[in-house]
């Protein structure tokens, strides 16, 4: 079955102390992306990766890391979390292909940070 | 900087009742256009999208959208909700230019048995 999945679902942490979310593809995607998702603001993209190795900031990347060395993978690092990053992060997954341009996501984390 | 713009932010609706959910976007290029749906503790899955050709779109489980290219609109539509149609509903753009979509920040539906 083609999926995105991302662990762990739901994670409550404490301010500063280094998080990871991994997300994984098994649809053979170069595309891949991090959006979070806050209540009145729809989602928004956190970091994208056209391909592994490449990667690139969205709209949100402040407090953000991520990595992309194998294609199927692509975490999203916290390393020093704070309150404001509370919300719900979807990662994305989609081909290179423009005539077919649809993205799959993965079922969300939750993340709490007090 | 395109922006995409939902303007009813919560709507309810009985059973049956008819439905359109209003888009608009910012930008004046070529754009691709997509509304996405939400079920309630699930991610988001793809209800329709428009790339080219008919401006009227028709979509899963009944929905349909239609791009007005001179109002920058893509509205939502149903002519019949389902109380399973509960859930929250985003536009998004992709312009030809970026990789990422822009999406609005969403409608959320409740339909009453």
């Amino acid at each position: 079955e083609a999926q995105v999945t991302q662990n762990p679902r739901y994670l409550i942490t404490v301010t500063g102390k280094k998080l990871t979310v991994t997300c994984s593809q098994n649809m053979n995607h170069e595309y891949m992306s991090w959006y979070r998702q806050d209540p009145g603001l729809g989602l928004r993209q956190i970091y994208y990766s056209m391909n592994v190795e490449v990667t690139d900031k969205g709209d949100v990347p402040e407090g953000y890391k991520v990595s992309r060395k194998e294609k199927r993978n692509f975490p999203l690092i916290l390393e020093s979390p704070s309150p404001n990053q509370t919300s719900l992060y979807f990662c994305a997954s989609s081909s290179r292909d423009s005539t077919s341009y649809e993205q799959y996501f993965g079922p969300g984390t939750r993340l709490t940070v007090t | 900087a395109q922006s995409v713009s939902q303007h009813n932010h919560h709507v309810i609706l009985s059973e049956a009742a008819s439905l359109e959910l209003g888009c608009n976007y910012s930008y004046g290029g070529t754009v691709n256009l997509f509304w996405y749906v939400q079920y309630p503790g699930q991610h988001l899955q793809l209800l329709l999208k428009y790339f080219s050709g008919d401006p009227l779109v028709k979509g899963i489980k009944g929905f349909e959208a239609e791009f007005i290219k001179s109002k920058f609109s893509f509205n939502l539509r149903k002519p019949s909700v389902q109380w399973s149609d509960t859930a929250e509903y985003f536009c998004a753009v992709k312009d030809t230019g970026r990789r990422a979509l822009t999406f609005g920040s969403g409608t959320r539906l409740q339909v009453q048995p």
